[in-house]
């Protein structure tokens, strides 16, 4: 079975470029999650939706992030424009949840990350 | 708010030695545990959980078990393998809807042979 499908797996790119982060979820999971790994601040929840609906959105650093997730299927995180301090490793994540809530299992299904520098 | 508060790294142990990284929380209300483990170049995957005080998760021989008491969650091995070597992040979810979950900063484990 396919995991969770994230691209680009590497993106340089140049301070104040666009930069669009893409996920696919795992096939019937319907709460997605956006985190972003950096050394200093460790694993950082970004935005999370459940059921295509943004539910939390206060970890989004500033107004030059945002995310949409159009259907089941496909999410985007884009950064316009992207700054040096934006370079991290940003991990998508989806999961089976009950009700509104994020708890099911408790297991989240990470995909293998997108690294983004910015120059 | 609920955070979770992991040993600093990195640990580094040679093989077959016994493993422990500390993991305490805060949280309100009970809260599910969760340890992950990261190996280079991939995303998280889960590593065992427990969802009530005194319960114990195990996985892969990794133990830990859920301290109401002194709100920890410690991950143990007896005998390490170079084959551990990545990070662990020690993590919970609120009991209560619309939350995710929250994870520590994560613990190095390098072990040598």
């Amino acid at each position: 079975d396919a995991g969770v499908i994230q691209s680009p797996r590497h993106e340089v790119t140049e301070m104040g470029q666009e930069v669009t982060l893409r996920c696919k979820p795992i096939s019937g999971h319907n709460s997605l999650f956006w985190y972003r790994q950096t050394m200093m601040r460790g694993l950082e929840l970004l935005i999370y939706f459940n059921n295509n609906v943004p539910i939390d959105d206060s970890g989004m650093p500033e107004d030059r992030f945002s995310a949409k997730m159009p259907n089941a299927s496909f999410s985007t995180l884009k950064i316009q424009p992207s700054e040096p301090r934006d370079s991290a490793v940003y991990f998508c994540a989806s999961t089976l949840s009950s009700g509104t809530g994020s708890r099911g299992t408790g297991e989240l299904f990470f995909g293998e990350g997108s690294r983004l520098t910015v120059l | 708010g609920d955070s979770v508060t992991q040993m600093e790294g990195p640990v580094t142990l040679s093989e077959e030695a016994f493993l422990t990284i500390n993991c305490t929380y805060t949280a309100t209300g009970y809260p599910s545990l969760f340890w992950y483990v990261q190996y280079p170049g991939e995303g998280l995957q889960l590593l065992l959980k427990a969802t009530k005080a005194d319960d114990k998760g195990s996985n892969k021989g990794f133990e830990a078990t859920y301290r109401k008491e002194t709100t920890s969650f410690h991950l143990e091995k007896g005998s390490v393998q170079v084959s551990d070597s990545a990070v662990y992040f020690c993590a919970l979810t609120p009991n209560q809807a619309g939350t995710a979950l929250i994870f520590g900063k994560g613990t190095t484990l390098s072990v040598s042979s």
